[in-house]
């Protein structure tokens, strides 16, 4: 099954809005959890990440709020440009082992002029 | 510094058809994985290794095998291609330890099976 839910599938907003992404995990031994920016016909590359003993992390435009008991944590992009149009995951981590990433399913982001 | 090289970039390939797909990587990471990448169903890992000379599998498996050939190269192999094998595959490397760290990807195989 998932092991981290993400939503919305799609998001559209305009030039200057703040798209906010959230994801939703289960496993409370994750304690790793980085947001994914990929370009079309690119890999995926780290955008931001979040322990869970934060409540909220910002870089630049990009914010993760971190929602520990709820078990949520989403992603906002402040003053969004065009530029910022690409396709979000979340993801989740354990400490131990191989360190395997569970990637949410993606948000495909569109920013209008 | 070239990261994570994967090759081919594309390829098409008849079912039953068998193709290994190459990973190399040249930060002297300890862990790589294979993920495969369809529409809507996000980023799901296919194999991972932690360290050279182990593999295990993840989340589908199912018709691949791979390779870790020493600490640089991680190879995904594919002995009888299926339809459902159409995707888009990615490999990753990853310092392990303590800390979490940042995952690198390459820049992706698509591959289509006709």
């Amino acid at each position: 099954q998932q092991q981290v839910k993400q939503s919305p599938q799609s998001l559209i907003v305009q030039k200057g809005g703040i798209p906010i992404i959230n994801c939703a995990y289960e496993n409370t031994a994750f304690d790793y959890f980085p947001w994914y920016q990929q370009f079309p016909g690119k890999g995926p590359a780290l955008l931001i990440a979040i322990r869970p003993d934060v409540s909220e992390k910002k870089e630049g435009r990009f914010t993760i709020s971190f929602n520990k008991s709820a078990k949520q944590f989403s992603l906002h992009i402040m003053d969004s440009q065009p530029g910022d149009s690409a396709t979000y995951f979340c993801a989740a981590s354990f400490q131990t082992g191989a360190n395997n990433l569970f990637f949410g399913t993606g948000t495909r982001l569109t920013v209008i002029p | 510094n070239a990261g994570v090289t994967q090759t081919p970039k594309f390829q098409v390939l008849k079912t039953g058809q068998s193709m290994t797909l190459q990973c190399a990587q040249d930060m002297n990471h300890n862990s790589m994985y294979w993920y495969r990448q369809d529409p809507g169903m996000g980023l799901r890992l296919i194999y991972y290794s932690a360290s050279e000379g182990t593999t295990d599998k993840g989340e589908v498996p199912n018709g691949y095998n791979v390779s870790r050939l020493n600490k640089r190269e991680f190879s995904l192999r594919l002995e009888s291609a299926a339809p459902s094998q159409t995707s888009v595959y990615f490999c990753a490397s990853r310092a392990q330890g303590i800390m979490n760290t940042e995952a690198f990807f390459g820049q992706g195989t698509r591959l289509t099976v006709v």
